[in-house]
Formats: C-alpha cells, sequence, structure tokens
C-alpha cells in the first residue's frame, strides 16, 4: 500500500493564479481531509469528506473548493491564489469517524 | 477560541528520562483525543489515542492520561530515545466535532544523548 499520496511536493504560485493540490489514498477510507499547516502553528482544517459525492466545510475553508468523486481522490483548489495561502497542506484519511488518520507527506506552496 | 491548547511551545529532556507532553481542551463534548508525532519534511503519524470512558492507555514507552474533570491530557515517554525527537500534535474530536479532529500547536520534543 502506497498509503496517501500527495502532489506536488512543492510549488510556487503567483498572486492570483490558480492550481490543485491532489491527493490520493489506497487504503479505500471513506473519510479524507485537507489541512493547513502555517509556520509554528496546528493543522488548521480546511475541508473534508465522509464519503464519494460529499463533503464539507472545516475550520478554514475561504479559498479552497474541494470535490470527492471517487472514493480515492480528493483534489483540493485553489483558484485565486493569494499570499496568505502560503503553508504547508496535508492531505490524510480515515476509515471510520473516530478513528486514527493517515497522513500524505504534505505539500509546500509558497504564493508571491 | 483556541478549544486545543498545547502551552510549552518546547521541551528537551535527556535520554532515558521521562518526557511529559501536556495538552488542555475547553470543549466538554471532546470524547477522543489522540496523540501525533511529526517529523520534518513529513506528515503527522498517529502515534496513541484514548476515549473519555478510560483515564490511562499505554503502548509500550507511551502513556496517555486523560483526566475528564480537569479537561487536561499528557503524553508520558519512558525512557526517551533521541529519535523521539519530533514535534508531538495532540488532537480531539467529539461532538459536533465528530469526525473532524481539532489539533493542538504542537510541542517540540528536543531529547539529547
Amino acid at each position: 500500500n502506497a498509503g496517501v499520496t500527495q502532489t506536488p511536493k512543492f510549488r510556487i504560485l503567483k498572486i492570483g493564479q490558480s492550481m490543485t493540490l491532489q491527493c490520493a489514498q489506497d487504503m479505500n477510507h471513506n473519510y479524507m481531509y485537507w489541512y493547513r499547516q502555517d509556520p509554528g502553528m496546528g493543522l488548521k482544517l480546511i475541508y473534508y469528506s465522509v464519503g464519494a459525492g460529499i463533503t464539507d466545510k472545516g475550520e478554514v475553508p475561504n479559498g479552497y473548493n474541494v470535490s470527492r468523486s471517487t472514493t480515492e481522490y480528493f483534489p483540493l483548489r485553489l483558484e485565486l491564489a493569494a499570499p496568505s495561502q502560503t503553508s504547508v497542506y496535508f492531505c490524510a484519511s480515515s476509515p471510520g469517524r473516530e478513528e486514527t488518520q493517515y497522513f500524505g507527506p504534505g505539500t509546500r506552496l509558497l504564493v508571491l | 477560541d483556541q478549544q486545543v491548547k498545547q502551552n510549552s511551545p518546547s521541551l528537551s529532556v535527556q535520554e532515558g528520562r521521562i518526557s511529559i507532553l501536556n495538552c488542555d481542551y475547553t470543549n466538554s463534548m471532546f470524547d477522543y483525543f489522540l496523540w501525533y508525532k511529526k517529523y520534518p519534511a513529513e506528515g503527522p503519524t498517529f502515534l496513541i489515542s484514548i476515549s473519555s470512558i478510560k483515564d490511562k492507555n499505554e503502548d509500550g514507552r507511551f502513556t496517555v492520561f486523560l483526566n475528564k474533570s480537569a479537561k487536561h491530557l499528557s503524553l508520558h515517554i519512558v525512557p526517551s530515545q533521541p529519535g523521539d525527537s519530533a514535534v508531538y500534535f495532540c488532537a480531539a474530536s467529539g461532538g459536533t466535532n465528530a469526525g473532524k479532529s481539532t489539533f493542538g500547536d504542537g510541542t517540540t520534543l528536543t531529547v539529547k544523548p
């Protein structure tokens, strides 16, 4: 099992550009999550999904969009990149509601 | 309002000694708590968890204690090893946050040889 994979590892964006952060898991987990981690801070939940076709907002959803058409993939879309979105983004998956989350290696995003 | 707080940004201990990492929470509906460990340039990995029906859970060198009345949990690592040097995150879920974990800001543990 590859677990949770994320691409790209690192990206530099100009203000106003858009991009999609990719996330895939091969564990057949129902729950998937996107977090951002700013320097010296904890993980803030952006969006999450409890199954294919179902998504919901987390703590910091503004400026992001998600979709979940299959169990395996949960891409995160940034439409108009802003410097405040400079962060490290982690995708995670979980088999159930109160279960351990498995994290990907992260995508480091720099918006200039 | 930060619902999960780790008040010590850093902790340094000698190899072989006990490391105690603390976490406080404010939401009384939280009923499931986890600790994750994170090395630089990697994603967090699960370490140990505890349900609110218990007050202690042990896994090898790692023990988590939960004091529900004080809304406080702690992670004990005995004995500490240099490979334990990492950032440790406390996370909580439950109530309206069921299925979504709220994370603390982390404590950086350094274990000196």
